[in-house]
């Protein structure tokens, strides 16, 4: 089965802070994503990566940027965090497709900004 | 403004009804609708990803069918048991990217 880590269930950060947040798989995916999930919306994309160095802003990538030195690793970065970044984080992998393939995702991690 | 659309945002069924909801995407550019249940605690799922403009697909109680000219995807829970308590997110495809609709959260009532 597939796995997909992430490194903290639960995060608390103050605003201004650097935060890190990790992602590991472990079944050679070359796609991985970074969502955010917030009450009475749906998952929205902030960045992916299709390759290893490789990286394509999604729908709200302002205030986050992303690396992928390692093809099983995808780390999302809060640069300055703010209040209106507090959320539940997803990560998700998936083989190379034109979206027809399903992707996996790890537990989330919720992380408040205070 | 989400352009996949999911109703009803939340319903209660008794354990052994069945219930259906929907989901509404795009028709244009179409490449794959997904199905996910995320239970509480735990990570999204997926359930099934369809391609083609007449596809049902099964697993278990659940199915799925899929209307691509008109933009719609029902999900069927037959049966239900306290175990199908989840959201259940679709997502369309139209590259390698997905968006996702807000969810359908069935609780199913003993």
């Amino acid at each position: 089965d597939v796995k997909v880590t992430q490194s903290s269930r639960y995060l608390v950060k103050r605003t201004g802070e650097k935060v890190f947040l990790e992602c590991v798989q472990d079944m050679d995916h070359e796609n991985m994503f970074w969502y955010r999930q917030d009450p009475g919306l749906g998952l929205r994309l902030i960045y992916f990566s299709y390759d290893v160095k490789m990286k394509e802003k999604g729908d709200i990538p302002e205030g986050y940027s992303v690396s992928r030195e390692k093809k099983e690793r995808f780390s999302l970065i809060l640069e300055s965090a703010s209040t209106n970044q507090t959320s539940m984080y997803l990560c998700a992998s998936s083989s190379p497709s034109l979206g027809n393939q399903p992707q996996h995702f790890g537990d989330g991690t919720r992380l408040s900004i205070l | 403004i989400l352009n996949v659309e999911q109703s009803p945002q939340s319903l209660h069924v008794q354990e052994g009804d069945s219930t259906n909801f929907t989901c509404s995407f795009p028709s244009s550019n179409f490449y794959a609708l997904h199905w996910y249940r995320w239970e509480t605690a735990k990570s999204p799922e997926a359930l099934f990803v369809m391609t083609l403009n007449g596809d049902e697909k099964k697993k278990g109680r659940i199915s799925a069918t899929l209307n691509t000219k008109e933009g719609y995807s029902y999900l069927y829970i037959k049966g239900s048991q306290p175990e199908d308590s989840a959201t259940y997110l679709c997502a369309h495809s139209n590259d390698y990217k997905l968006s996702f609709g807000a969810g359908t959260t069935v609780t199913v009532r003993a």
